[in-house]
């Protein structure tokens, strides 16, 4: 079984709102990841976290939270976003971060910022 | 700076005929390159590649990489309307798990 889940799988959000993005995978992968992805461009990575603990941001802006409550968990809280931040955010799993294990998508929560 | 880059952007060809996708790289301290479709949503794993010269198949396609002229090529053949999507080719930055995404290439297959 190759499955990330994540929910919702669209958000609609004022720019004042406060919302949660959860990501979830049963693999026994320690390394999960967020990804942002606008039209007709490839993923940009936004945040790798390994074995619970954040290892790489990519200078995301604070309005973007990520949080890792377990090993299976992920989550990207969004406060005060732009309309700019719409787009497709994808959560990815592998096994462990810097190993060159292969990255397993789920299916997006598309984003729109109003 | 690491970077991918696909060729062609975008691809049009009809149902039966075979494709060549091709993706180079540069990309320090390199570990490996990864294939990926992507329809709507999530990209979905094709292939790894790590050693120069093997070749992967999986079915109608088939991936091979060249680490001394730093590049991998994504073959399919019979294609049918399902082929229709983004592929994506990505680098792993060996210790830091970090994909670097080409842009894509768009194929479609017309009927």
């Amino acid at each position: 079984d190759t499955e990330v889940t994540q929910t919702p799988k669209h958000l609609v959000m004022g720019m004042t709102n406060k919302k949660s993005l959860k990501c979830e995978q049963h693999m026994g992968h320690r390394a999960m990841y967020w990804y942002k992805q606008k039209a007709k461009k490839p993923p940009e990575l936004m945040f790798v976290y390994s074995y619970e603990k954040l290892s790489i941001n990519e200078s995301v802006p604070s309005r973007f939270s990520p949080e890792c409550p377990n090993s299976s968990l992920l989550n990207l809280h969004l406060h005060a976003l732009q309309p700019e931040d719409s787009a497709l955010y994808l959560c990815a799993s592998s096994h462990r971060q810097g190993t060159g294990d292969t990255q397993y998508f789920g299916p997006g929560t598309r984003l729109t910022v109003l | 700076e690491d970077k991918v880059v696909q060729s062609p952007l975008s691809l049009v060809v009809h149902e039966g005929d075979t494709v060549t996708l091709n993706c180079s790289y540069e990309v320090t301290n390199f570990r490996s390159l990864l294939w990926y479709k992507q329809e709507k949503k999530a990209p979905t794993f094709l292939f790894m590649l790590t050693s120069s010269g093997i070749e992967k198949k999986s079915g109608r396609l088939s991936s091979i990489l060249d680490k001394k002229e730093l590049f991998s090529i994504l073959n399919i053949t019979a294609t049918q309307t399902g082929d229709s999507a983004i592929y994506l080719c990505a680098g792993i930055i060996q210790g830091a798990q970090k994909l670097v995404f080409g842009q894509g290439t768009r194929l479609t297959i017309n009927p």
